[in-house]
């Protein structure tokens, strides 16, 4: 079956560092690639999202491609802010027999950035 | 709007007793989700609903029913609890009319089970 790979963490790094949060995926056919970020005491909310391959998606400085040849969607942001702390998912989605795209989430890596 | 909404935020049960939460949403979405949030597992699937009146099974639906009767609501039932419920629950919800399907989540519900 499908599945998500990430580093659960924490990610600790000091601010305007440069962040990767690295994230792979196994799957059947050709799935569409989110990353959904998790702010403290909140729901998960979309952050960006790819639907092919070389597809590069960005939000709010974040930005990741998507590579079909090396089965990953790594997360990148150039200098992270205090703001930037959260837990941050990989998933993918692929249609489904019940008639919705079912979508399959990594473990979340937890970002915590330190002024 | 308010997006998708849960209620209550905070539970504490005791073994055996029975509760329901209650997911709603005002986008007029077909699909959705109730997913639970344990350490080192991330998100896993309870049940799903892709129309009013239909729901089936995700994966991990033992102990857990649900109901969606109308169109804007999908309701979690724990029928007799156990402290493996200990968790905090996502609901969620997501079109049919795009694709791929970004999916709306509500503030989740913590829920102890002592």
């Amino acid at each position: 079956g499908d599945s998500v790979t990430q580093m659960e963490g924490p990610v600790t790094l000091s601010e305007e560092a440069f962040l990767t949060i690295n994230c792979t995926y196994t799957a059947t056919g050709y799935p569409s690639l989110f990353w959904y970020v998790q702010y403290p005491g909140e729901g998960l909310q979309l952050l960006l999202k790819a639907t092919k391959a070389d597809d590069k998606g960005s939000n709010k400085g974040f930005e990741a491609t998507y590579r079909k040849e090396t089965t990953s969607f790594h997360l990148e942001k150039g200098s992270v802010q205090v703001s930037d702390s959260a837990v941050y998912f990989c998933a993918l989605s692929e249609g489904h027999s019940g008639g919705y795209q079912k979508v399959t989430f990594g473990i979340g890596t937890k970002l915590q950035v330190i002024p | 709007n308010a997006g998708v909404t849960q209620t209550p935020k905070f539970r504490v049960l005791k073994t055996g007793q029975s509760m329901t939460l209650l997911c709603a949403q005002d986008m007029n979405h077909e699909y959705m989700y109730w997913y639970r949030q344990d350490p080192g597992m991330g998100l896993r699937l309870i049940h799903y609903s892709v129309g009013e009146g239909t729901t089936a099974k995700g994966e991990v639906p033992d102990g857990y029913n649900v109901s969606r009767l109308k169109k804007q609501n999908f309701l979690l039932g724990l029928e007799s609890a156990a402290p493996s419920q200990t968790s905090v629950y996502f609901c969620a919800s997501s079109s049919q009319g795009t694709v791929p399907h970004e999916q709306y989540f509500g503030p989740g519900t913590r829920l102890t089970v002592t």
